[in-house]
């Protein structure tokens, strides 16, 4: 079946460290998608990348980096830099330049300790 | 760039029909416009999509008007598993198909 992978599916970081998320898609997608969601909060976009080798910051970028090395694979990176990064994340796909809307992995939930 | 707008939240009781309304301007003229439902920590999963008028699949409708300002999602009799967020994705009219998430609404339907 295709669809989206994320992991791992829960996530601890001590202070200070880096810790990259996982995404894979076996959907063909040429868009893929980084959201953040806080408790009882809506979804702000983090990175989205709509082509191999090319990506674009979101609305919440700052204390994250992504690669986009392959179609299939869209992982994050949350740096030290990011000073509040306990939160629930979650990425998507979707076709390009079509409005077909997105399909969701099942997200990863970081916490700092 | 498109804005939205959904109730915060809404109750229920089981076996009512249920509407959420998703105000949108600015919304590109020739693309979908998708509902999600979300439980707690899990991914959105698609509900229904439509482009205009009216749309009906096995779980839902979604009337959409000729203007486009606006979208409603319909839940028939809705049942206790139906608690949930439900958020609303339309496409901003800038060109870049940059998607804009609803604001979300928390439906609680009770017993």
């Amino acid at each position: 079946d295709g669809g989206i992978t994320q992991s791992p599916k829960y996530l601890f970081r001590k202070e200070g460290q880096n810790v990259t998320l996982s995404c894979e898609q076996n959907l063909n997608h040429d868009a893929m998608y980084w959201y953040r969601q806080d408790p009882g909060q809506g979804l702000r976009l983090i990175y989205y990348s709509q082509i191999v080798n090319d990506f674009q910051k979101g609305d919440i970028a700052e204390g994250y980096s992504v690669s986009r090395e392959k179609k299939e694979s869209f992982p994050l990176t949350v740096t030290s830099a990011q000073k509040n990064p306990t939160a629930f994340y979650l990425c998507a796909s979707s076709i390009r330049g079509q409005g077909y809307g997105y399909t969701f992995g099942s997200g990863t939930r970081l916490t700092v300790v | 760039l498109a804005k939205t707008t959904q109730p915060i939240s809404m109750d229920s009781y089981e076996g009512q029909e249920v509407n959420i309304t998703c105000s949108h301007n600015n919304i590109a003229t020739n693309d979908y416009i998708t509902w999600y439902q979300q439980f707690p920590s899990q991914g959105p999963r698609f509900i229904i999509q439509g482009y205009k008028t009216k749309v009906t699949n096995e779980v839902a409708s979604l009337f959409i008007p000729a203007d486009r300002k606006s979208s409603t999602l319909s839940l028939p009799r809705v049942s206790l598993s139906d608690t949930a967020v439900y958020y609303c994705l339309v496409v901003d009219t800038s060109g870049t198909y940059k998607y804009i998430f609803g604001t979300g609404t928390r439906l609680k339907v009770l017993a």
